[in-house]
């Protein structure tokens, strides 16, 4: 079954601490994506990668990093200077980064800081 | 500045048709998709359009119109599984940066 698998589903951490949430792809997919999305809120961008060990800045990256080692896989680490970590993080896949293409997404990991 | 027009909330009822309005404006603009999202999930792809007109993928059609700025996802016999927040999404920019609202809230009732 292919596919875009984020563990966990629900991550706690206390304040100050970092977390790394995993994102594994195996639909042989180029490009990647980390959103975020707060409660009543639209997702946004934190980090793409093109391709494999290169990445770029999404609209909210202050906080947060990224590697690219692997092509199926994009971890990202919410740092402790991320002032506002809850939400929900949403990992994303297309072929590449056409604009055509169509970005399919995994369940998303719901961190909690408390 | 890039801007999407949708409604917040809309109602309707099993078995019925209702039709999610979007405006959008962007600067520079690829194609608009619509994603569905059930409450506490993912966003899972329903269409895509990059030319004027209408595309129809079973119970669910798209249409769009590039100079207006415009376009309309028509739902068909509503099913209660059919409750979910939908998307409206332009794509905009070199690279495939997908712009997001918060989308339309649906609720179906028998």
């Amino acid at each position: 079954d292919g596919g875009i698998t984020q563990s966990p589903k629900y991550l706690f951490r206390k304040e100050g601490q970092n977390v790394t949430l995993s994102c594994e792809q195996n639909l042989n997919h180029d490009a990647m994506y980390w959103y975020r999305q707060d409660p009543g809120q639209g997702l946004r961008l934190i980090y793409y990668s093109q391709i494999v060990n290169d990445f770029q800045k999404g609209d909210i990256a202050e906080g947060y990093s990224v590697s690219r080692e692997k092509k199926e896989s994009f971890p990202l680490t919410v740092t402790s200077a991320q002032k506002n970590p809850t939400a929900f993080y949403l990992c994303a896949s297309s072929i590449d980064a056409r604009s055509t293409d169509t970005q399919y997404f995994g369940p998303g990991t719901r961190l909690t800081v408390l | 500045g890039q801007n999407i027009d949708q409604p917040t909330e809309m109602t309707a009822t099993e078995g019925a048709i209702v039709q999610i309005n979007c405006t959008y404006q962007t600067s520079g603009f690829n194609g608009l998709f619509w994603y569905q999202q059930h409450a506490g999930e993912a966003p899972t792809f329903l269409s895509y359009n990059v030319l004027d007109g209408l595309e129809e993928k079973g119970r669910f059609s798209s249409f769009l119109s590039r100079s207006k700025g415009y376009s309309y996802l028509l739902l068909k016999e509503l099913q209660m599984k059919d409750s979910a927040s939908y998307l409206c999404v332009p794509s905009s920019g070199g690279y495939n940066k997908l712009i997001f609202g918060a989308g339309t809230r649906l609720a179906v009732h028998p």
